[in-house]
């Protein structure tokens, strides 16, 4: 079966960095995805990863290597308002997106 | 407006009762999706329309009817539900059904239902 694997949780402090992993094992591979979703908010587009290496947007980054089915958004400087749930998704050989049940980030001062 | 928008934001309703949510989509897509999201569990696609034409129907039961009456308008009519039924309805578009490219899906804030 398909499966997107991410912590349930995480814990980080105000002005740190923080790394949410994903792991996946999918029928075929058409691009990896992170979402992020405040409590009660729509999920909003981050990052989007088709080819190894790393994408550097601002104080997020997102890395993926396809060898290793692996994926993690790097968050520096953290900052109170991003305290939010992040969803991993891959799009499979069929271009349907898979899921992960999102790694809620809580950011204490 | 721009977006995507749902209505209504919160819904209560009785096992016995019929009720309908709505979705808009001003951003010109062409294609339009139905997720349940629950606590702590992965987004599960209901329904998709590309061109108002379903496309999808991932095993949902029919207590849900899904109806696109064009490509900015998407409806998820509710009758006899379970209180299993609980959860967060979110309604997204993307530009394209699978299709390559990022084609990024950009959702609306949710219906959030209640079935006593």
């Amino acid at each position: 079966g398909q499966n997107i694997d991410q912590p349930t949780e995480m814990t980080a402090t105000e002005g740190a960095i923080v790394q949410i992993n994903c792991t996946y094992q999918t029928s075929g591979f058409n691009g990896l995805f992170w979402y992020q979703q405040h409590a009660g908010e729509a999920p909003t587009f981050l990052s989007y990863n088709v080819l190894d290496g790393l994408e550097e947007k601002g104080r997020f980054s997102s890395f993926l290597s396809r060898s290793k089915g692996y994926s993690y958004l790097l968050l520096k400087e953290l900052q109170m308002k991003d305290s939010a749930s992040y969803l991993c998704a891959v799009r499979d050989s069929n271009y349907q997106l898979i899921w992960g049940a999102g790694t809620k980030l809580i950011i204490k001062p | 407006e721009t977006g995507v928008t749902q209505t209504p934001r919160h819904l209560v309703m009785g096992m016995t009762n019929k009720k309908s949510l709505k979705c808009e989509q001003h951003l010109g897509h062409n294609a339009m999706y139905w997720y349940k999201q629950s606590a702590k569990k992965p987004l599960e696609l209901m329904f998709v329309y590309s061109l108002e034409e379903r496309v999808e129907n991932n095993s949902v039961p029919s207590r849900f009817s899904p109806e696109c009456p064009n490509s900015s308008h998407l409806f998820l009519h509710l009758h006899t539900l379970q209180p299993e039924d609980s959860a967060l309805y979110l309604c997204a578009s993307s530009q394209d059904f699978s299709s390559s490219g990022a084609n990024v899906l950009t959702f609306g804030a949710g219906s959030r239902l209640t079935v006593l």
